[in-house]
């Protein structure tokens, strides 16, 4: 069945240490987003991307970092630069920008 | 600048009642128009979505209409069960451009 994998679906990093989250996707779709939810929030954007090896920042990307090195995989790292990072990560991507996203079933990151 | 903005919640209804969950948006473009559904632990499930002025998305016995003149694209249904209990993103593209959720709404459904 196509769809969005995001591993692991839970994660545990100490202060200062990098962490990166997966997502695959076998839809075919161009474009790839990584949002961040907090308890009681939206989404925020982090980043996105249109196309391989190319990829833009949302709204808040500082602290993050993203590659697209092939059209099914946009794994987000987070870095110690991030200041809060314990939230729900929730990767999405579309055949085309703006048109309707298919979800993963997100990674929650808990720094401990 | 472009916004969505959405009925604050949380919202707790008896099996069988009627739900509205308001969502306007600012933009100067016709932008498409989604609700999403998000039950707890998960990801976003798109729950159903309108293009143009008019146009009624349906999924699921939930409905919304693409209202131009108000710029609205409520939710509604006219008999919620448990099962509905969950938080409701409304979102828009804002003309092909990057997709952006409104706050979301959180449903309760007690029996």
């Amino acid at each position: 069945d196509g769809g969005i994998t995001q591993s692991p679906k839970y994660l545990f990093r100490k202060e200062g240490q990098n962490v990166t989250l997966s997502c695959e996707q076998n839809l075919n779709h161009d474009a790839m987003y990584w949002y961040r939810q907090d308890p009681g929030q939206g989404l925020r954007l982090i980043y996105y991307s249109q196309i391989v090896n190319d990829f833009q920042k949302g709204d808040i990307a500082e602290g993050y970092s993203v590659s697209r090195e092939k059209k099914e995989s946009f794994p987000l790292t987070v870095t110690s630069a991030q200041k809060n990072p314990t939230a729900f990560y929730l990767c999405a991507s579309s055949l085309d920008r703006g048109i309707e996203a298919f979800f993963g079933q997100g990674t929650r990151l808990t720094v401990v | 600048g472009n916004s969505v903005t959405q009925m604050e919640g949380p919202v707790t209804l008896s099996e069988e009642a009627f739900l509205t969950i308001n969502c306007t948006y600012t933009a100067t473009g016709y932008p498409s128009l989604f609700w999403y559904v998000q039950y707890p632990g998960e990801g976003l499930q798109l729950l159903l979505k309108a293009t143009k002025a008019d146009d009624k998305g349906s999924n699921k016995g939930f409905e919304a209409t693409y209202r131009k003149e108000t710029t609205s694209f409520h939710l509604e249904k006219g008999s919620v069960q448990v099962s509905d209990s969950a938080v409701y993103f409304c979102a828009t593209n804002f003309g092909n451009e990057k997709l952006t959720f409104g706050t979301g709404t959180r449903l309760t459904i007690i029996p």
